[in-house]
């Protein structure tokens, strides 16, 4: 079965600064991924996917992931972090052969410091 | 447009006590799925279902039970719940395309006492 691993519990960055957040995977088979992003007491709301093509991928709000196939990674990042953007990162997989699951890492933190 | 609506937003059960939450989408959406979000957890599936009239486990399906009679609407229910069944349930939705991002509920907060 498919998995995503956020090996950071919370990542700390001051405002300016580049935000990076970690997402590994594991599939049987080729992935779609995807980054979702939590505030308080809200639902996941989707920031950008990787479907197949370009390994950079643009999303909302300033944020891009760079898929890596040999290092099973799909980081999320940003050339310069907002304080706004403090919330919950969490990466997401599905298998492309498999059984229709959305497996999602535990989350990260983001806290940007002014 | 709504998008994913769940009933209720809130919820305190007694120990034993059942309880059924209700997820609505009106985005004409084949797959829909139960998650629970638990401190350092992250988003554990607990049922999906892939279309109208089918149901599927998923990590921790064990004291839940889910229907899908309607294309629109997927229900959660908890038979006698346990205080290892407080936690916030968020409902998602998406399209049958496996490329596609799922959309999500404003989630329910419940606590079991």
């Amino acid at each position: 079965a498919q998995s995503v691993a956020q090996p950071e519990d919370q990542v700390n960055v001051a405002e300016g600064n580049p935000l990076t957040v970690k997402c590994t995977y594991s599939v049987s088979g080729n992935p779609y991924l995807f980054w979702y992003v939590q505030y308080p007491n809200r639902g996941l709301q989707f920031l950008l996917k990787y479907i197949t093509g370009d390994n950079l991928v643009k999303g909302s709000y300033g944020f891009e992931a760079e898929f890596n196939k040999s290092q099973t990674s799909f980081h999320l990042k940003k050339p310069s972090a907002l304080v706004s953007d403090s919330a919950l990162y969490f990466c997401a997989v599905r298998d492309m052969g498999g059984n229709n699951r959305l497996a999602f890492g535990k989350g990260n933190q983001v806290v940007v410091i002014p | 447009n709504a998008g994913v609506t769940q009933t209720p937003k809130f919820r305190v059960l007694k120990t034993g006590q059942s309880m059924t939450l209700l997820c609505a989408q009106d985005m004409n959406h084949e797959y829909m799925y139960w998650y629970r979000q638990d401190p350092g957890m992250g988003l554990r599936l607990i049922h999906y279902s892939v279309g109208e009239g089918t149901t599927a486990k998923g990590e921790v399906p064990d004291g839940y039970n889910v229907s899908r009679l309607k294309k629109q609407n997927f229900l959660l229910g908890l038979e006698s719940a346990a205080p290892s069944q407080t936690s916030v349930y968020f409902c998602a939705s998406s399209y049958s395309v496996q490329n596609t991002e799922a959309f999500f509920g404003q989630g329910t907060r419940l606590t079991v006492v």
